[in-house]
């Protein structure tokens, strides 16, 4: 199966910060990926779309100046926190759909394995 | 906003037994997914089940839908110790890209 790969898989940073997060189709071109994000024992909540070559979509209540995306290869999709504050300390996961061997989108999402951000 | 409801959020059964999770959700569909979270890990999928399909195994697990009702069922048979986790079904209300997840049940496989 596809496989999606996020770096890092945990950062700490203090308060003010900036993170950048990678998110990586490793074995496919993904020109959509998402961004969601998780609270402890919690769903997860979709904070954007990401579109490759395009500018990204937002959910409502998500702040685009806060959560920069970034989509601009087939493979790779970046997300930065600006500014970073303890109550975005949470856990980050994208996802990324194949356009698979028969042209045609798969309707499954690969998830990648997530990071975990914890700012002090 | 999510769009699907599991219950219970919480099941504790012994090892061996049957576990039974419920989704419901609130538009229209083109699918229904069930995917499974480790602790603090990423989701695997599971399963897939179209709107115009009702039942749908695979290995150990089974999976309704019943469109009418707007609900979907995930049957996991002879439960093990490494089937502890978090599932959470989730939908395509918009019938786009975006997936909608519902809040999950956390499963419990006790020896």
């Amino acid at each position: 199966g596809a496989v999606v790969s996020q770096h890092p898989s945990w950062v700490i940073c203090k308060s003010g910060t900036s993170v950048k997060i990678e998110c990586r189709s490793l074995d496919f071109q993904a020109t959509t990926m998402f961004w969601y994000r998780q609270f402890p024992k919690q769903s997860l909540m979709l904070m954007a779309t990401s579109n490759e070559g395009s500018k990204a979509t937002y959910e409502q209540g998500v702040e685009k100046d806060k959560f920069l995306i970034n989509h601009a290869s087939l493979t790779l999709s970046t997300l930065t926190v600006t500014s970073a504050h303890p109550e975005d300390s949470s856990f980050y996961i994208c996802s990324a759909r194949d356009w698979g061997e028969r042209g045609e989108w798969q309707e499954t999402q690969y998830f990648g394995p997530g990071t975990r951000l914890l700012v002090l | 906003s999510q769009q699907g409801e599991e219950d219970p959020q919480a099941l504790s059964i012994q090892e061996g037994e049957n576990a039974t999770m419920n989704c419901s959700y609130k538009t229209s569909i083109n699918n229904l997914q069930w995917y499974r979270q480790n602790s603090g890990r990423g989701l695997v999928h599971l399963i897939l089940i179209r709107s115009n399909e009702r039942e749908k195994h695979s290995g150990r697990l089974r999976v309704t839908l019943d469109t009418s009702k707007k609900s979907s069922s995930l049957l996991i048979t002879a439960s093990r110790a490494a089937d502890t986790a978090s599932y959470f079904c989730a939908t395509d209300p918009n019938r786009d890209d975006k997936i909608i997840f519902g809040k999950g049940t956390r499963l419990h496989i006790l020896p």
